[in-house]
């Protein structure tokens, strides 16, 4: 299966900061049809899973355009520009290129 | 809109089995796959696999085959998965999400084994 490592695993934030998640992958996604299937989660506190980012830099519609992703191959970024109070949560990295899907360990964000 | 609402929590001894329902509502039902995925206590997310609605097939981890039946009622757009011979680690909070890309997910399901 392929591991995805994700740090921090723990990220405490001023607010209006800007905050950085690291996802790297123990192989590249790259999928054959030429897309990267990588795609970033939030989960706020005792609420379901929501998908903020697919295929590396992708926004889901009505995610705030604070929130940006980049990379390829095997290292990915997920960036908050200015870090919000509602922000709060764990961050995941899920990759879907190789069967089975699999996540990171999660990010925990924080405020200060 | 588009919602899955799954069945309530459970607390089931070892060795028993449980069944979450996910009732799907607001779009055509056979037109996406349903995945399960689960959270145990305090942990990450594990994906556990998938059924096709429009055909029943089903797709699962290796750890789950054998212990795992999914199966759907297109009557009720409703998808049941059911987990047999339950050990303590399967205590966690249960997920169906719809589509691979998991756009919509269910409240979850918390699964709680205990003796």
């Amino acid at each position: 299966d392929v591991v995805m490592t994700q740090s921090p695993l723990s990220l405490p934030v001023t607010l209006g900061q800007p905050a950085s998640i690291s996802c790297r992958s123990s192989q590249s996604l790259v999928y054959s049809d030429g897309n990267t299937y990588l795609s970033w989660f939030q989960q706020r506190p005792g609420q379901s899973p929501r998908r903020l980012i697919y295929k590396v830099s992708n926004r889901e519609f009505g995610v705030p355009d604070r929130f940006s992703g980049s990379g390829s191959g095997t290292d990915f970024t997920l960036q908050i520009s200015r870090v919000e109070a509602e922000d709060v949560g764990v961050y995941y990295c899920m990759q879907g290129t190789h069967w089975p899907t699999t996540f990171g360990q999660g990010t925990k964000v924080e405020i200060k | 809109q588009v919602q899955l609402v799954q069945s309530g929590a459970e607390v089931k001894k070892p060795g028993a089995s449980v069944k979450v329902s996910c009732k799907a509502s607001g779009y055509s039902f056979t037109d996406y796959y349903i995945h399960w995925l689960r959270q145990a206590p305090g942990q990450g997310l594990e994906w556990m696999g998938w059924i096709n609605p429009k055909n029943g097939g089903t797709s699962f981890v290796q750890k789950f085959q054998g212990r795992v039946t999914v199966t759907k009622d297109t009557s009720t757009s409703t998808v049941y998965m059911e987990l047999n011979r339950l050990r303590s680690d399967d205590t966690a909070l249960y997920y169906c999400a719809q589509g691979d890309s998991f756009d919509y997910w269910g409240q979850g399901t918390l699964v709680t084994v205990s003796s």
